[in-house]
């Protein structure tokens, strides 16, 4: 597609369960990061890829949390055991190279009952 | 560390008038990127106009400019002609030019709402 392509849209788990989140960056892009946005606050950063691999995960906030991506492409981001706090919306962008412009997907909103 | 701040949680304009969001930032580097990104009720963010910190002349977009106060790190945002479709949340963003990671440190946004 043209864009950056997140699935699923929403998400509703039960607490404990594991989830995954799925990003579709532009073609070509080599640069995909993940962003949170809880409610009533800006986007937090928390990992960045460069091709397959993540030279910062200092956002990450805690080791419930991971990522990956293969292929240079796809990105998968993973919450284990989930707990309330990580109800948020999580934003996926890419962008061709690093020092340029960020293209962000609609999301995944996340609600942990 | 790099931070932003938006001040302002909620602002209210006329349709057709001219509207002024702010926005500070603290850094000390000296080479790095300004953003303003809009977020309508789609989720989806979207680049509404950019900065190089080296460039002294403000950046403009159509109907979107800036005022870029180097020294004060002060990177407002000025809508003229507001519409109805520029509805939304909008976030202030820093990058540092040249980093390893090029991520964006958001401020936490002011909802902008245009009344007809």
């Amino acid at each position: 597609g043209a864009g950056v392509s997140q699935s699923p849209s929403n998400k509703v788990t039960e607490k404990g369960k594991d989830v995954e989140l799925r990003c579709d960056p532009i073609s070509g892009h080599t640069a995909l990061y993940w962003y949170r946005q809880s409610l009533g606050q800006g986007l937090e950063f928390l990992i960045y890829f460069q091709g397959n691999s993540a030279p910062d995960k200092s956002g990450l906030p805690s080791d419930r949390f991971s990522a990956e991506r293969t292929g240079g492409s796809v990105s998968t981001l993973t919450i284990q055991r989930t707990q309330q706090e990580d109800s948020a919306v999580y934003l996926c962008a890419s962008s061709p190279t690093v020092n340029t412009e960020a293209f962000f997907g609609q999301g995944t909103r996340l609600t942990v009952v | 560390a790099q931070t932003v701040t938006q001040s302002q949680p909620e602002m209210s304009v006329q349709e057709a008038e001219t509207v002024t969001l702010s926005c500070t930032y603290d850094t000390s580097e000296n080479n790095y990127y300004l953003f303003w990104y809009k977020q309508p009720p789609s989720r989806q963010m979207i680049l509404v106009i950019r900065q190089e910190a080296y460039k002294q002349q403000n950046a403009t977009e159509n109907r979107f400019s800036v005022n870029f106060q180097k020294a004060a790190k002060s990177f407002s945002l000025k809508i003229s002609d507001s519409q109805l479709g520029d509805t939304a949340m909008y976030f202030c963003a820093f990058m540092k030019y040249g980093g390893a990671t090029n991520k964006l440190i958001f401020g936490t946004g002011t909802l902008l709402a245009v009344q007809p």
